[in-house]
């Protein structure tokens, strides 16, 4: 079975640029989640999608966006990128939520740097 | 507000020595418990969980838990560590179980060294 795919693993952009970015989760699962990772914050959520909805939502400003498609597939934008926007970016997906089996799949991330 | 707290940033040993890496969080409500590991370059990989019943948790690669709800802690320990344990692990928190959703709050993360 194959696991949660990331794409593009590497990209370079440079300020005031948009970026998307795609995870593709394991066959079944119908949760997507995103996270952020960077040295001086750790990790953070994003947020959440469950057939096409947003569940939850972490404490990120407005250009940060997602969306998941019919097919469960996920997307998530980030525009007017800063500096700061630098970070690992990790998906992570699941059956229905953490409710369903407590636990989450993660994808190997999309590393952004922003110059 | 929930938090997590990971009590040492780096943590070095010996091959085949013991290992315990503390976690502590605040919460007021039910929690499942997480620890996942990190290797460079990579994504995370779930070690062990506690969502209910019996406080002590085995996960892979010899690594157990145990959660201490009185003390809010769920320690990772590993009897005997090797080289391949080299990682950084990670601590979580799902605040209301599993009503949150996708949602985990994260410590900042232990470096485990392990010296030959």
């Amino acid at each position: 079975k194959a696991g949660v795919t990331q794409t593009p693993r590497y990209l370079i952009k440079t300020r005031g640029q948009q970026v998307t970015l795609s995870c593709s989760p394991i066959s079944g699962h119908r949760s997507v989640s995103w996270y952020q990772q960077t040295p001086g914050q750790g990790l953070q959520f994003l947020f959440e999608y469950f057939s096409e909805t947003q569940r939850n939502k972490g404490n990120f400003p407005g250009r940060f966006s997602g969306r998941q498609f019919s097919n469960s597939r996920s997307e998530m934008n980030v525009s007017t990128l800063e500096l700061g926007d630098s970070a690992l970016y990790l998906c992570a997906s699941s059956p229905g939520g953490l409710a369903a089996t407590g636990e989450l799949f993660f994808g190997e991330g999309s590393r952004l740097t922003v110059l | 507000a929930q938090s997590v707290t990971q009590l040492d940033s780096q943590v070095p040993v010996f091959e085949e020595a013991p290992v315990e890496l503390r976690c502590n969080y605040s919460s007021s409500v039910s929690v499942y418990l997480f620890w996942y590991v990190q290797y460079p370059n990579q994504g995370l990989q779930l070690l062990l969980k506690y969502l209910s019943g019996s406080t002590l948790v085995k996960g892979i690669n010899g690594f157990e838990a145990e959660f201490n709800k009185s003390q809010t802690s769920f320690h990772l320990r590993k009897p005997s560590v090797h080289i391949s344990d080299t990682a950084e692990y990670f601590c979580a928190v799902s605040v209301g179980g599993g009503t949150s959703y996708g949602k985990l709050t994260f410590g900042q993360g232990t470096i485990l060294t392990v010296h030959p």
